[in-house]
């Protein structure tokens, strides 16, 4: 089976524009959690959706949000882009609420 | 709060020394989860291990083990006979079951030739 996909790999923006990060859960897994890790620190907690509706959201700006569609992927939208958000996102799916595996992520730079 | 402390930011040992990782967690719930991952160079976090709070019984698997201590809210990971495909950043996390995980810092291992 296909692990969690994630895209694009690389990505590079400028300050102030738009980013949309996606993401494709394991088949049958119907929850997805997003995550901010910068350099040299653990991942943070963003979004953690379930059956389409978000069920957590981490102590981010609300130029974060995400939503997950009908097949169980997820978009993460990040607005107003600041230097700050350089980090690797990544996605996790869960068929319940345990553990979660992890995608390759998807690596953001702000210029 | 839900916290997750992984005090020794980097390990380097020589190849078939004995390692262990530490990990001490903080958390009001009775019942939570704990989780060991991997993340090699290449940025993937790779699922090791998950444990709840009402199995403290530890685990074996190959070279790796692990201590769960509820007294020392503790929950330690070794590697037997390290070998160079074991370096990597390890993160243990926390779960209380509702929202994401709580990551610790991570500890980078080097395990040298």
């Amino acid at each position: 089976d296909a692990g969690v996909t994630q895209s694009p790999t690389h990505l590079i923006k400028t300050r102030g524009q738009h980013v949309t990060l996606r993401c494709s859960p394991i088949s049958g897994h119907k929850s997805v959690s997003w995550y901010q890790q910068v350099l040299g620190q653990g991942p943070q907690f963003i979004f953690q959706y379930y059956e389409k509706e978000e069920r957590g959201r981490g102590n981010f700006p609300d130029r974060f949000s995400a939503r997950q569609f009908p097949n169980y992927s997820s978009e993460l939208n990040v607005n107003a882009l600041l230097l700050g958000d350089s980090a690797l996102y990544l996605c996790a799916s869960t068929k319940g609420t345990y553990e979660q595996y992890f995608g390759p992520g998807t690596r953001l730079t702000v210029t | 709060a839900q916290k997750v402390t992984q005090a020794q930011t980097e390990i380097s040992v020589v190849e078939k020394e004995d390692v262990t990782l530490d990990c001490v967690y903080e958390t009001r719930d009775t019942t939570y989860y704990l989780f060991w991952y991997k993340q090699p160079p290449s940025g993937e976090l790779v699922f090791l291990i998950r444990r709840n709070s009402f199995d403290e019984q530890n685990e074996i698997s190959g070279r790796y083990s692990w201590n769960f201590q509820k007294s020392t809210s503790s929950f330690n990971f070794t590697i037997t006979a390290s070998q160079v495909v074991d370096s990597a950043v390890y993160f243990c996390a926390l779960s209380e079951g509702r929202w994401g995980l709580v990551f610790g810092q991570g500890t980078r291992l080097t395990i040298n030739p």
